[in-house]
């Protein structure tokens, strides 16, 4: 186990809802990315947080936000779903002193988001 | 443009013999090189990962691999597979700065025989 952990592990939504994934990073880290990794492919950088402000967009629509709080939690918040949001979202979270690519990222297990 | 090839989508291999997964990636510079695994139901684990000097690198669960510059490759090898390494497996590449724009492959999927 990594130590980080995320919640809900499963949902459900519909076309135009908003959903909330929460990421609970490990002890000590104060930097946290989201992946978006749909069937049969390979994980699809979001964004990532450092010291609750965003420093990183990957190729995603302004309706992915998100936030990290001073414990250094973090939301990813999806506004008007759409079907090929459903995928598993991935937190993961280092430490040291600048975020760097170069300290050792863990994954949680992820939340598995469908969209009907 | 950065990208991540991983050329097999399926290998199966028999419990003992070696093991080779391939990577291929594009970048415009000499990027960091990671692979991953992911067992079902389970987020990644960092297997290993390259940022400078020697280019064989060792990583946890027995694996290696090795950066190739001229090839643009980053193979990973294993001399004897168990069981329990039947997964997926994710090469990825990443920029030298802050904004962890990691790019991963589609991931190969290594199922073991008995």
């Amino acid at each position: 186990e990594t130590g980080v952990t995320q919640s809900p592990t499963h949902l459900i939504k519909t076309r135009g809802q908003q959903v909330t994934l929460r990421c609970s990073s490990q002890s000590g880290h104060n930097t946290v990315s989201w992946y978006q990794q749909a069937l049969g492919q390979g994980p699809q950088f979001i964004f990532q947080y450092y010291r609750e402000e965003e420093n990183g967009r990957g190729n995603f629509p302004p309706r992915f936000s998100g936030l990290q709080f001073p414990n250094y939690s973090s939301e990813l918040n999806v506004n008007a779903l759409e079907l090929d949001d459903s995928a598993l979202y991935l937190c993961a979270s280092r430490g040291g002193t600048s975020g760097s690519i170069t300290d050792t990222q863990y994954f949680g297990p992820g939340t598995r988001l469908t969209v009907l | 443009a950065q990208s991540v090839t991983q050329p097999d989508i399926h290998i199966t291999v028999s419990e003992g013999a070696s093991l080779e997964l391939r990577c291929n990636y594009s970048y415009g510079a000499t990027p960091y090189l990671f692979w991953y695994v992911q067992s079902p139901g389970q987020g990644l684990q960092l297997l290993l990962k390259y940022f400078s000097g020697d280019t064989l690198v060792q990583g946890i669960k027995g694996f290696e691999a090795e950066f190739k510059r001229s090839q643009s490759s980053f193979n990973l090898r294993k001399p004897s597979v168990h069981w329990s390494d039947a997964a997926e497996y994710f090469c990825a590449v990443g920029p030298r700065s802050l904004n962890n724009d990691m790019r991963f492959g589609a991931g190969t999927r290594l199922t073991v025989k008995p």
